[in-house]
């Protein structure tokens, strides 16, 4: 079936950076963009940025640009989220999920999540 | 980019229609038919409920439908059933490959 796979959890400390996977399987890797989401301890959720598979073009919102750099690999399906000078307010559960769409579009929205991985940023 | 804003709650009781609405600007919701809902039960990840301000994914229920009036868009649920009960988030297209999602709606079924 179809899914998305998230690396596990992780705390680490302010100033560091983390480094998340997600492994697809089911469907043809690089037909579906990949999305970032996160979701704060109690919070909505928040866009981080998109990484189109097939080329590996990335598109970040503007809160995260400079911080945030998502790549892929193709030959093992898998989409990696690096976020850098972390601080405590970086603490959230992060979503990779799936688009409806891929190369041609801007995107559709999220059909599938994976289950998140918990990151808490504690001294 | 701003968030969309939503109400914090609505409630209602089984078998009622409620509305949940989502209101962002022209550069977002007003220029886009990319609107989706999404519904998240506690400890859960996210679930597609509508995509292209009206569609509904293969396997959704009917009894949630979506709709769009300038910078508004909005998901009705009729005839609430108490799993019902979740976070309900807007989201849109908000410029080129950007989104933005609203702040999320706490639905609870009486």
């Amino acid at each position: 079936q179809v899914q998305l796979v998230q690396s596990g959890a992780e705390v680490t400390k302010p100033g560091a950076s983390v480094k998340l996977s997600c492994k697809a399987s089911g469907y043809t890797f690089i037909s579906r963009y990949v999305h970032w989401v996160r979701q704060a301890p109690g919070q909505g959720l928040e866009w981080m940025g998109i990484i189109n598979p097939t080329d590996g073009g990335t598109s970040y919102a503007q809160k995260f640009r400079g911080r945030v750099t998502v790549t892929r690999g193709t030959s093992t399906s898998t989409v990696y989220m690096e976020l850098r000078s972390l601080r405590s307010e970086d603490t959230a559960v992060y979503y990779c999920a799936r688009d409806l769409s891929g190369s041609g579009s801007e995107g559709v929205a999220f059909d599938i999540w994976g289950q998140g991985t918990m990151v808490t940023v504690s001294s | 980019q701003s968030a969309l804003t939503q109400p914090a709650s609505v409630s209602g009781s089984p078998g009622q229609s409620i509305t949940i609405s989502c209101t962002g600007t022209s550069s977002d919701i007003g220029s886009s038919n990319l609107v989706s809902w999404y519904q998240q039960h506690p400890g859960k990840a996210p679930k597609l409920m509508i995509y292209e301000g009206t569609k509904r994914p293969s396997g959704v229920s009917n009894h949630f439908s979506g709709s769009k009036s300038g910078n508004t868009a909005s998901l009705t649920i009729s005839g609430l059933q108490a799993d019902d009960e979740a976070h309900y988030y807007c989201c849109s297209l908000a410029g080129r490959s950007t989104w933005v999602f609203g702040g999320g709606t706490k639905l609870t079924v009486l």
